[in-house]
């Protein structure tokens, strides 16, 4: 699976968009972006997944550049509850044995 | 829809005890099952993988096993507990059903005293 970079940390206040980055610049062109976020003391929450054009549902927006080398997960109104370590990972999604490799992410605290 | 359990939520063992945890989902069949650690302040890894019932893979060397006695259910055991198997225990399951998108329990925490 290809390597990400995300910020390690990320400020946003409450009812603002927060908008997290992620580099992926060896992405291959089988390959998703999937994005988790992790609230302190449970498992991995899946929140959106895409391969080139962009995402919406009802958690956040996903926005992947044309040369899909970055992305931005968008959280369009934070609140208090969305404080959380966030996981970008890129990996192919098919049939079969696959696993998800996690980094360190970036932790956002939303504030009042 | 499909949900995941696992139990129990919190655990604090003696040094050597043995240990059960255990997972089931629910709404599918025949899923891709997985065991996850993430230690304190550290990333998930990869403990154990399962394509199917009875077939198991480990990704690393350890003191833990897992068993997969029926097509829903993930069992991680140890024999004798160490110090250094405290941690917090993730269930996980890929399926057909899921989009091939993995979905986390709720997690375990293990304390080894």
């Amino acid at each position: 699976d290809a390597k990400t970079t995300q910020p390690t940390s990320m400020d946003c206040a409450e009812g603002r968009a927060a908008n997290l980055p992620c580099n992926h610049s060896t992405i291959s062109g089988n390959e998703y972006v999937y994005w988790y976020r992790q609230i302190h003391s449970q498992g991995p929450q899946y929140i959106i997944h895409g391969l080139k054009n962009n995402e919406t549902n009802e958690m956040a927006s996903l926005i992947i550049t044309e040369d899909r080398k970055s992305s931005t997960l968008i959280l369009p109104h934070a609140t208090l509850r969305d404080t959380a370590v966030y996981y970008c990972i890129v990996r192919a999604s098919y049939s079969g044995y696959s696993t998800l490799t996690f980094g360190k992410g970036t932790m956002l605290l939303v504030s009042p | 829809s499909q949900t995941i359990h696992q139990w129990p939520a919190t655990l604090v063992q003696p040094v050597g005890s043995p240990l059960s945890l255990e997972c089931t989902v629910e709404g599918t069949s025949n899923p891709n099952l997985y065991w996850y650690r993430q230690a304190a302040g550290r990333g998930l890894q990869l403990l154990f993988y399962s394509v199917g019932i009875g077939q198991i893979s480990s990704e690393v060397p350890q003191n833990l096993s897992a068993s997969r006695p029926q097509d829903r259910q993930f069992i991680l055991s140890s024999k004798k507990l160490l110090l250094s198997d405290s941690g917090f225990y993730l269930c996980a399951w890929k399926g057909d059903s899921s989009g091939n998108t993995i979905y986390f329990g709720e997690g375990s925490w293990l304390t080894v005293v």
